[in-house]
């Protein structure tokens, strides 16, 4: 198992673009994050999936985001209609919960590398 | 949800010297993880402290927790240039399904 995999690792992009994320998770980790990072904040929460249901879905997560799980193992995070306020660091983070406890005895979380997008 | 809010928000010491970073946080709490992000990438879990635990160690790193002062705090011992990073705490509620994190401490330690 080599981690969470995310791709690609760096995006460049025009306004009004459309892009995609993938983020392939360890794979009996049945959790997948999406968080959004800027320069000098921490992460931002957007959604969860736990397999493949959206469970959660953050305020910050506009209409122009939508995120997909449908079988269960890798995700796709896809902006539509890029802005220049899009450009950050999109980070995947994957956990295991079964029977309704996670797997570490809390939700301890392996991060993905990012993908960094920038809007022109 | 919870949120954790670390302190101070940059520290640049000396290799050799500790590093103490703190955080705060509002509500009861199962347990408060500490995440550690090197420039540009991913963050890596470092260590955990449940609720009903006062100290933890692991390797150079000691966290503390005192839930009757919600806060906590990290320890680098003999801290390393290669310590240098960003480092998230994120408390953790009961039944949360999600972790929520501060803007984090910027620790710089200069060879």
């Amino acid at each position: 198992d080599t981690g969470v995999s995310q791709n690609p690792r760096h995006k460049i992009t025009k306004r009004g673009q459309n892009v995609t994320f993938r983020c392939d998770p360890i794979s009996e980790h049945n959790r997948l994050y999406w968080y959004r990072q800027t320069l000098g904040q921490g992460p931002e929460f957007l959604t969860y999936f736990q397999n493949e249901a959206q469970l959660e879905k953050s305020r910050l997560l506009s209409d122009r985001f939508s995120a997909e799980r449908p079988k269960g193992s890798f995700s796709t995070l896809e902006i539509q209609r890029t802005e220049q306020g899009d450009s950050a660091m999109y980070l995947c983070a994957s956990s295991r919960k079964v029977l309704g406890k996670f797997f570490a005895g809390a939700n301890v979380l392996t991060f993905g590398a990012g993908s960094r997008l920038t809007v022109l | 949800s919870q949120q954790g809010e670390e302190d101070p928000q940059a520290l640049s010491i000396q290799e050799g010297e500790n590093a103490t970073m703190n955080c705060s946080y509002k509500t009861s709490i199962n347990n408060l993880q500490w995440y550690r992000q090197n420039s540009g990438r991913g963050l890596v879990h470092l260590i955990l402290i449940r609720s009903n635990e006062r100290e933890k160690h692991s390797g150079r790193l000691r966290v503390t927790l005192d839930t009757s002062k919600k806060s906590s705090s990290l320890l680098i011992t003999a801290s390393r240039a290669a310590d240098t990073a960003s480092y998230f705490c994120a408390p953790e509620e009961g039944g949360s399904e999600k972790l929520v994190f501060g803007k984090g401490t910027k620790l710089t330690v200069n060879p």
